[in-house]
């Protein structure tokens, strides 16, 4: 099975920052890759679908760039709203393994 | 609108069963492949199984393989998780989740609000 990695696991960035996650598979998953943000004793919520597309609705400060094994999820100027934990997910064949986790906080 | 409401949750002794279902609305459940993803207490999201949109295929994870079925009930527009042979590190929130559009390979959305199982002596 292809494994997901993240890195950070946690990061203290302050408001106006920009903030870099990277997710790495052990094996090529181009593009079937997404990112999705969890708050606090809520719902997973879609952000990023095929490595770069971003979900209607999502603030333009998202970005996701990456191919093969390497991708990222850039958050262009870090707002309070933010906080949150990110997950990457691969789903290009079972099982649709999510990455552990990068926890975001405000500095 | 589409909507994923989970039920069946609760407190369970190790080594009993559980039964989880997922309503669905607002689309033609028929047409979609569905997911369970759990998440214990602190934890991150792990994947739990798919099932086709007919029934006819499933996948599972390995940590739940051979204990957990997923099942639906299309004329019920219904998800089902029959969990057997519980263990405590089976607790946790668990969701439904749909893929975006109807081919399988696909990422998640939406998910349900989910129901926490706690297996526990």
């Amino acid at each position: 099975d292809i494994q997901m990695t993240q890195s950070p696991s946690s990061l203290s960035a302050s408001v106006g920052d920009r903030v870099t996650i990277t997710c790495r598979a052990s094996q090529g998953i181009s593009p079937y890759l997404a990112w999705y943000q969890q708050k606090a004793g809520k719902v997973p919520k879609l952000l990023i679908y095929g490595t770069s597309t971003l979900q209607s609705g999502v603030p333009s400060r998202f970005s996701g760039s990456g191919s093969g094994t390497d991708f990222t999820l850039t958050i262009s100027s870090l707002q309070p709203e933010d906080v949150a934990t990110y997950y990457c997910q691969k789903y290009n064949s079972a099982p649709f393994t999510f990455g552990p986790g990068t926890k975001v906080d405000i500095k | 609108q589409v909507q994923l409401v989970e039920s069946g949750g609760g407190v369970v002794q190790p080594g009993r069963s559980l039964r989880l279902s997922c309503a669905a609305s607002g689309f033609t459940f028929s047409n979609y492949g569905m997911h369970w993803v759990r998440q214990a207490p602190g934890k991150g999201l792990e994947w739990v199984a798919i099932i086709w949109y007919d029934g006819s295929i499933e996948y599972y994870a390995d940590s739940v393989r051979g204990r957990f079925t997923i099942s639906r009930d299309n004329s019920k527009n219904t998800l089902y998780l029959q969990m057997n042979r519980l263990r405590v590190e089976d607790t946790g929130v668990y969701f439904c989740a749909r893929p975006a559009t109807r081919s399988h390979w696909n990422w998640f959305d939406p998910w349900g609000q989910g129901t926490l199982v706690t297996v526990s002596s």
